[in-house]
């Protein structure tokens, strides 16, 4: 298996922009997890799937920042407008049942 | 909010050294505390977990102690390498039966050769 699957890596916008960040879950999980990563929060959850259906959004910052998970391989994390303090690194994790999560390698966000 | 206290922030061991992270938990409905390797420019994976009913597990150099009544647990990596320098999560679920993870603020292990 390829494993999480991130896209992009790198994304570097200028403040207002729309940014959409990409994640494929490993094949049969159903569990799926966005989480932002700074040196000053560390590691923050910000929503999980369960079956495609968000469960908890209580992580999410604001209205601005939004995800969906249109069938089991595919979910975007949306950050409309962008902002400088959203720049971190994003990170997708999918789980099947409540075992180990798995980590993509990220997506470093950049917000000038 | 729940929280997971971790501790130290960074450490600095030389080869051969032991090194221990330390975290203290507040759920009390807990089920499953793992502990997460982060190695710079990658997503974290994880390294080794720990249920409740047992107070220590062991792989290979990388111990889990777990003391229930003082609500903490640590992680021990006996004989340290270089290769072992990464920052390391612990985590705990904030409600029994949630498959939400909490994390620590991370540890920073630098390893000198």
């Amino acid at each position: 298996d390829a494993g999480v699957i991130q896209s992009p890596r790198h994304e570097v916008t200028e403040m207002g922009q729309e940014v959409t960040l990409r994640c494929k879950p490993i094949s049969g999980h159903d569990y799926l997890f966005w989480y932002r990563q700074t040196m000053m929060r560390g590691l923050e959850l910000l929503i999980y799937f369960n079956n495609n259906v968000p469960i908890d959004d209580s992580g999410m910052p604001e209205d601005r920042f939004s995800a969906k998970m249109p069938n089991a391989s595919f979910s975007t994390l949306k950050i409309q407008p962008s902002e400088p303090r959203d720049s971190a690194v994003y990170f997708c994790a999918s789980s099947f049942l409540r075992d180990t999560q798995y980590f993509g390698p990220g997506t470093r966000l950049t917000v000038l | 909010q729940q929280q997971v206290k971790q501790s130290p922030q960074s450490l600095i061991v030389q080869k051969g050294g032991i090194s221990i992270i330390n975290c203290a938990y507040e759920n009390t409905a807990f089920d499953y505390f793992p502990w997460y390797q982060q190695f710079p420019g990658k997503g974290p994976a994880l390294l080794i977990a720990i249920r409740p009913d047992v107070s220590e597990k062991k792989e290979g150099r990388f111990t889990i102690s777990f003391n229930k009544s003082a609500k903490q647990f640590s992680l021990h990596i006996m004989d340290s390498q270089p290769g072992d320098s990464a920052t390391y999560f612990c985590a705990d679920h904030p409600q029994g039966g949630s498959e939400k993870l909490v994390f620590g603020k991370g540890t920073k292990l630098t390893v000198n050769p």
